[in-house]
C-alpha cells in the first residue's frame, strides 16, 4: 500500500464551488505539505504543518485553507474555486530530515 | 523571484549515453539539494541529494555535482536508459531554518531514445 495517499485523484468542479482535497500518510511523519504544480513553474508550496497545532502559510496560500485533523491527515480546501486554481496538487510528508515523500497527486479542473 | 532555476525545459539523449541535467540557485543560505523524478500521473519520487559540505554524491548510475561558488548543481545519469524518461526537478533547502521547506525548479523533461 502507498505510504502517502490522496483523494480524489481527479476532480472537475465549477467556479465558486467549495472543494476539499484529502491526504493521508502511514509513514508516521510529523511534517506535511501541500504543493501545486503548474506547467513551467515547478512545484510551489501552499501550506505546511509540523503537527496538528502548527500550520504555516507557504508562498501561494491565498485562496486556500488547510486542516490538520490528525498526525496522519492533512486536508486542503478551496473555499470558492476559480479557474486559475486548475492545477496538479501534491501532498508530501517528511520526518526530521529534508527529504519529502509525495503522494500521487490530484488533478483539479475548475471550469 | 525564482530562487531555483532549471533553464532547460527539455533534453533528449540516446540510450546508453550520458544525460546531464542542470540547476542554478540564487540563495546562498541553501545548504541541501535534492533531485526528484516524476513520471506522468504519479507524484515526484526522491532520487538523490547532496549536502553543501560535499561537491559530489553518487548512487549507482546517478551522480550529483555541486559547485557552490557558481551556485550550480547538475545531475549525471550514466548510462541513460529509456526508463529514465521523466520530468526531473531539482530542489533546495536551508537546513538551518529547520522548516523542511523545499524550493523547486521548473523541471526538465528528459527523453531517452532507444
Amino acid at each position: 500500500d502507498a505510504d502517502v495517499t490522496q483523494t480524489p485523484r481527479n476532480r472537475i468542479t465549477k467556479t465558486g464551488k467549495r472543494i476539499m482535497l484529502e491526504c493521508s500518510q502511514t509513514k508516521g511523519h510529523d511534517r506535511m505539505y501541500w504543493y501545486r504544480q503548474d506547467p513551467g513553474l515547478g512545484l510551489r508550496l501552499i501550506y505546511y504543518s509540523f503537527d496538528v497545532k502548527d500550520i504555516n502559510k507557504g508562498e501561494i496560500s491565498d485562496g486556500y485553507s488547510v486542516s490538520r485533523q490528525a498526525q496522519a491527515k492533512f486536508s486542503l480546501s478551496l473555499e470558492s474555486a476559480i479557474p486559475n486554481q486548475t492545477a496538479l496538487y501534491f501532498c508530501a510528508t517528511s520526518g526530521t530530515g529534508n527529504t519529502q515523500y509525495f503522494g500521487p497527486g490530484t488533478r483539479l479542473t475548475v471550469l | 523571484d525564482q530562487q531555483v532555476k532549471q533553464n532547460s525545459p527539455s533534453l533528449s539523449v540516446q540510450e546508453g549515453r550520458i544525460s546531464i541535467l542542470n540547476c542554478d540557485y540564487t540563495n546562498s543560505m541553501f545548504d541541501y539539494f535534492l533531485w526528484y523524478k516524476k513520471y506522468p500521473a504519479e507524484g515526484p519520487t526522491f532520487l538523490i541529494s547532496i549536502s553543501s559540505i560535499k561537491d559530489k554524491n553518487e548512487d549507482g548510475r546517478f551522480t550529483v555535482f555541486l559547485n557552490k561558488s557558481a551556485k550550480h548543481l547538475s545531475l549525471h545519469i550514466v548510462p541513460s536508459q529509456p526508463g529514465d524518461s521523466a520530468v526531473y526537478f531539482c530542489a533546495a533547502s536551508s537546513r538551518s531554518s529547520n522548516t523542511g521547506k523545499l524550493i523547486f525548479g521548473q523541471g526538465t523533461t528528459l527523453q531517452v531514445k532507444p
